[in-house]
């Protein structure tokens, strides 16, 4: 297993566009989080997921931005009609659904998405 | 709500200097507390973590221990290197389910 694995890398769209990214978890890690990184902050919390459920959305997650896990092992996260102020860094990570907080993520290299 | 407090940066200091970046918390409970390092062009890689007061935790030189008393989880190195430069976030976890909440980021320049 190689870790988290982001794709895209980079994408750049243009206002208005749709776009989706993948996000491909370590093989035996049940939750799935996301979350977005912009310049000279640190991560926020977008929205998780245990196996294919979706148990806690931010409010920073609008109307425009669904995530999936179909299945359970891949999720998307998708952006529609993009706006300026969405370019950031969107940063996947797993960990095992062992309980307990004593666990810490392991996170994806990311997606830098640039909206011009 | 739980949050994290970092100490701004951009930190620069010299090869074998000592380092500190202090955190500070706020949580409604009893929480985990961690490290992550972000080196340029990566994602976010555990450095270390804490699970209860006056816990140590310590990865590569780096050591941080969790102060109940003062809601601390300063991280320290003794002897810094060129290859440590990177951005530092501190975060915690209160519960099983809740997501992880960083910190800002604290970059760290170490110069030869």
């Amino acid at each position: 297993d190689t870790g988290v694995s982001q794709n895209p890398r980079h994408k750049i769209t243009k206002r208005g566009q749709n776009v989706t990214f993948r996000c491909d978890p370590i093989s035996e890690h049940n939750r799935l989080y996301w979350y977005r990184q912009t310049l000279g902050q640190g991560p926020e919390f977008l929205t998780y997921f245990q196996n294919e459920a979706q148990l806690e959305k931010s409010r920073l997650l609008s109307d425009r931005f669904s995530a999936e896990r179909p299945k359970g092992s891949f999720s998307t996260l998708e952006i529609q009609r993009t706006e300026q102020g969405d370019s950031a860094m969107y940063l996947c990570a797993s960990r095992p659904g062992t309980e307990g907080a004593n666990y810490g993520y392991t996170f994806g290299s990311g997606t830098r998405l640039t909206v011009v | 709500g739980n949050s994290v407090t970092q100490m701004e940066g951009p930190v620069t200091l010299s090869e074998e200097a000592f380092l500190t970046i202090n955190c500070t918390y706020t949580a409604t409970g009893y929480p985990s507390l961690f490290w992550y390092v972000q080196y340029p062009g990566e994602g976010l890689q555990l450095l270390l973590k804490a699970t209860k007061a006056d816990d140590k935790g310590s990865n590569k030189g780096f050591e941080a221990t969790y102060r109940k008393e003062t809601t601390s989880f300063h991280l320290e190195k003794g002897s810094v290197q060129v290859s440590d430069s990177a951005v530092y976030f501190c975060a915690l976890s209160e519960w099983g389910n809740t997501p992880l909440v960083f910190g800002k980021g604290t970059r760290l320049s170490v110069i030869a």
